[in-house]
């Protein structure tokens, strides 16, 4: 079963942030918070990830909490081509079999113009 | 550079049949896996592979056969097709240790089986 919870969808207006939440309450201490999201019917693509501390890149930041339970991933200035859905994905580090992506049924956002 | 790439894109077969579902990598990562996804569903991995020789199985193997016998390659054999195979496969790649954490994947292979 998917360690984490997100809501099933999400609406965002062009130009604006959007903002999806993604608990994971019972994350371990050796644990990475993952996002990756998938555009239609194409394969998944790689965001971000982060273990404590926040992270930007070019696409996207991931603030997680204090106590790790549950992180915000933004996309700072949301456009059409965002629509998509959003896996949030914990796991631990890259090593071998415990690096296996179990994913859930992730976040549907619809950015609308 | 390709990346990962798969083939076919699609597939049609009739209950009973056998096929192949090609996955090939030109990044020289050790690990490969395949996933399937169904309508409205997220991914669930099938099979999975951390080096040439290495397989193992994921959350849902029942019905799939894989062999390793080279870096750049990993197969994904349907021994005997049924309906309920009806579905997308992804296959991806990424590094076992150090490096990267993102994990690349193919363009899907879209199978149905009458």
């Amino acid at each position: 079963d998917a360690k984490t919870t997100q809501p099933p969808s999400m609406d965002c207006a062009e130009g604006r942030a959007a903002n999806l939440p993604c608990n994971h309450s019972t994350i371990s201490g050796n644990e990475y918070v993952y996002w990756y999201r998938q555009i239609h019917s194409q394969g998944p693509q790689y965001i971000i990830h982060g273990l404590k501390n926040n992270e930007t890149n070019e696409m996207a930041s991931l603030i997680i909490t204090e106590d790790r339970k549950s992180s915000t991933l933004i996309l700072p200035h949301a456009t059409l081509r965002d629509t998509a859905v959003y896996y949030c994905i914990v796991r631990v580090g890259n090593g071998g079999s415990q690096g296996n992506l179990i994913f859930g049924k992730g976040t549907k956002l619809s950015v609308k113009p | 550079n390709a990346g990962v790439t798969q083939t076919p894109k699609f597939q049609v077969l009739k209950t009973g049949q056998s096929m192949t579902l090609q996955c090939a990598q030109d990044m020289n990562h050790e690990y490969m896996s395949w996933y399937r996804q169904d309508p409205g569903m997220g991914l669930r991995l099938i099979h999975y592979s951390v080096g040439a020789g290495i397989t193992d199985q994921g959350e849902v193997p029942n019905g799939y056969n894989v062999s390793r016998s080279t870096t750049e390659d990993f197969p994904l054999r349907l021994l005997s097709a049924a309906p309920s195979q009806t579905s997308v496969y992804f296959c991806a790649t990424r590094e076992v240790w150090g490096g990267s954490f993102e994990q690349y994947f193919g363009p899907g292979t879209r199978l149905t089986v009458t």
